[in-house]
């Protein structure tokens, strides 16, 4: 199975960029890398996903190495509303299934 | 556009009792999911459903059942709750766990509720 190496926390000032690294070095050649939120005690929001190519959409970039071993989100001016917990996930489990594990996250705090 | 309804979003049980976690989603989704969420901990999977009249263990599935009602309907059921069982639930659904032409082929992208805060003392 594909894991997810995130830090636990960052800080980041308000209008600047937000870059949130993950590593995956053990990621499989068809599994994609995905970005979610979570605000507060909401529900997980979906950002972004890709699988080699760098993507971008009106939320943010994702930037995938070459190597497919690392991946970094970046959100280009964070607000102080970007404050959350950001999962980055593969697919986990055995060929057929495509569910979707959620580890702690790095829970990102925007500051004025 | 609702999205993901779940009902209720607060619940308080006594240890025994019995409830249904109720997830409706409006976006003819395939695949159904829940969730679980403890204090400081990232989002485990109690059970999905691929597709309309199937369902699957995911990777906490003890103490719970499913139903997959219909397309739009998913319901988690607790027989016994115990406390271990206090949380926060949230049901997701997806186009399809194989993904879409949307979001590419092999692609998962999940659409999640606000979630249910279960109690069980």
């Amino acid at each position: 199975d594909a894991k997810t190496t995130q830090p636990p926390s960052m800080d980041c000032a308000e209008g600047r960029a937000a870059n949130l690294p993950c590593n995956h070095s053990t990621i499989s050649g068809n599994e994609y890398v995905y970005w979610y939120r979570q605000i507060h005690s909401q529900g997980p929001q979906y950002i972004i996903h890709g699988l080699k190519n760098n993507e971008t959409n009106e939320m943010a970039s994702l930037i995938i190495t070459e190597d497919r071993k690392s991946s970094t989100l970046i959100l280009p001016h964070a607000t102080l509303r970007d404050t959350a917990v950001y999962y980055c996930i593969v697919r986990v489990t055995g060929a057929g299934s495509y569910q979707l594990t959620f580890g702690k996250g790095t829970k990102l705090s925007v500051i004025p | 556009n609702a999205g993901v309804t779940q009902t209720p979003k607060f619940q308080v049980l006594k240890t025994g009792q019995s409830m249904t976690l109720q997830c409706a989603q409006d976006m003819n989704h395939n695949s159904m999911y829940w969730y679980r969420q403890d204090p400081g901990m990232g989002l485990r999977l109690i059970y999905y459903s691929a597709s309309e009249g199937t369902t699957d263990k995911g990777e906490v599935p003890n103490g719970y059942n499913v139903s997959r009602l219909n397309k739009r309907e998913f319901s988690l059921r607790l027989e016994s709750a115990a406390p271990s069982q206090t949380s926060v639930y949230f049901c997701a659904s997806s186009e399809s766990q194989f993904g879409s032409w949307r979001t590419g082929a092999g692609a998962n992208v999940l659409t999640f509720g606000a979630g249910s805060r279960l109690t069980v003392l």
